[in-house]
């Protein structure tokens, strides 16, 4: 089945720890963005990307990082300069970037806790 | 610079009753917007989106919403609750290109049986 994969499902890190969560579309999306959730205050933009080997600063960048070396494929890196990264992350995927409209497909979603 | 008010962190209504959720929305430019829904440790699903076009949107699970320009709203309704509807609700707002969808803060929507 197509679909948006996140993984682990669960993560813990200790301080001082950079983590990577895995996002991994089959939809042949061209756009995949990645949000943070926290409770109370919606969903905020992390970074997102159009095309391979591009990608662009969201709301919310410091302390994270990404890379888009496949089209499948848009990992996420909390380094250690994230000082509250414990948080609910979603990776999305949507149609040709740019396009007004079009919507945006979500994965099951990563927890990661420090601990 | 586009933002999304959900108005009422949390509604709770009677199994039956009709569902009211609202979204005002600020933009500079005609919105593209959206209604999304999560249920508990799970991601996003859309609901329903008004682009252009017909004002009344009807989206999956009985829900629809109306683009009222306006009022800058795009208020969610469903006219009889079931307990499966019990999730949040993401309101969400496209100005330029979907990579800058901005989301409301949600409603957490509680089903009384």
């Amino acid at each position: 089945d197509g679909g948006i994969t996140q993984s682990p499902k669960y993560l813990f890190r200790k301080e001082g720890q950079n983590v990577t969560l895995s996002c991994e579309q089959n939809l042949n999306h061209d756009a995949m963005y990645w949000y943070r959730q926290d409770p109370g205050q919606g969903l905020r933009l992390i970074y997102y990307s159009q095309i391979v080997n591009d990608f662009q600063k969201g709301d919310i960048a410091e302390g994270y990082s990404v890379s888009r070396e496949k089209k499948e494929s848009f990992p996420l890196t909390v380094t250690s300069a994230q000082k509250n990264p414990t948080a609910f992350y979603l990776c999305a995927s949507s149609l040709p970037g740019g396009e007004r409209g079009n919507t945006i497909y979500f994965g099951e979603g990563s927890w990661l806790t420090v601990v | 610079a586009q933002s999304v008010t959900q108005l009422g962190s949390h509604v709770s209504v009677s199994e039956g009753a009709l569902v009211l959720l609202r979204c005002n929305y600020s933009s500079s430019v005609p919105p593209y917007l959206f209604w999304y829904v999560q249920y508990p440790n799970q991601g996003l699903q859309l609901l329903l989106k008004y682009t252009t076009g017909a004002t009344l949107v009807k989206g999956i699970n009985g829900f629809e919403a109306e683009f009222k320009k306006s009022e800058t709203s795009f208020h969610l309704t469903k006219p009889s609750a079931h307990m499966s509807d019990a999730a949040e609700y993401f309101c969400a707002v496209s100005e330029w290109g979907n990579e800058k969808l901005t989301f409301g803060t949600g409603t957490r929507l509680t089903i009384i049986p």
